[in-house]
């Protein structure tokens, strides 16, 4: 596609449910990054991987939170016993190559609510 | 570690005025630099970003932004708003790493409000 593709755009789950986010990169683009922004705060960064590898995952706030990229181009974040304060927006972001210099571009999010 | 400081949280700006968000960050070394632009239901668009050489940039939609060494700063200015500008601005900084690892550092952002 065109852009950075997420899905569900949207997602409710109740505390203790497992949920996965999925992120859709712009084809040919080997890095691919996860943020997490809470309500009123900028993006923060959970992991990034670059091909099919996690090579700086020191984002991830604590072992519920795990990603996959098992091809090297489509991602899934994973969320395991969800808790309140999960709630967020998740957003996926992708760039040619990795590296604090390279431009990222990035989807609309995916808006998730723990109930 | 980077981090990124924006002061201020909301800002009213008349159109047709001139705009000016401020942005200070922390880091070792010159980093990269990054002005975002957020608007409702939009993902994050790329406005400006500054890597090396000529300190004042260019970007879409008008805007230019001047890394000041001296200062830790990275402004972004407008000479005259348009009442679509509306929406949340991120500064951001990326580490100059040798191995690429990380990702970028967010400020918590500007909320610009235009006024008719």
């Amino acid at each position: 596609g065109a852009g950075v593709s997420q899905t569900p755009s949207n997602k409710v789950t109740e505390k203790g449910k497992y949920v996965e986010l999925r992120c859709d990169p712009i084809s040919g683009h080997t890095a691919l990054y996860w943020y997490r922004q809470s309500l009123g705060q900028g993006p923060e960064f959970l992991i990034y991987f670059q091909g099919t590898g996690a090579a700086d995952d020191s984002g991830l706030p604590n072992d519920r939170f795990f990603a996959v990229r098992p091809e090297g181009s489509v991602s899934t974040l994973k969320i395991q016993r969800t808790e309140r304060g999960d709630s967020a927006v998740y957003l996926c972001a992708s760039s040619l190559i990795g590296g604090g210099g390279t431009e990222a571009f990035f989807g609309q999010g995916t808006r998730l609510t723990v109930v | 570690a980077q981090s990124v400081t924006q002061p201020d949280i909301h800002i009213t700006v008349s159109e047709g005025a001139s705009l000016e968000l401020r942005c200070n960050y922390s880091y070792g070394a010159t980093p990269y630099l990054f002005w975002y632009v957020q608007s409702p239901g939009q993902g994050l668009q790329l406005l400006l970003k500054y890597f090396s050489g000529d300190t004042l940039v260019q970007g879409i939609k008008g805007f230019e932004a001047e890394f000041k060494r001296s200062q830790s700063s990275f402004n972004l200015r407008k000479p005259s708003v348009h009442w679509s500008d509306a929406a949340e601005y991120f500064c951001a900084v990326g580490a100059v790493s040798g191995g690429g690892a990380d990702g970028l550092t967010f400020g918590k952002g500007t909320h610009l409000i235009i006024q008719p």
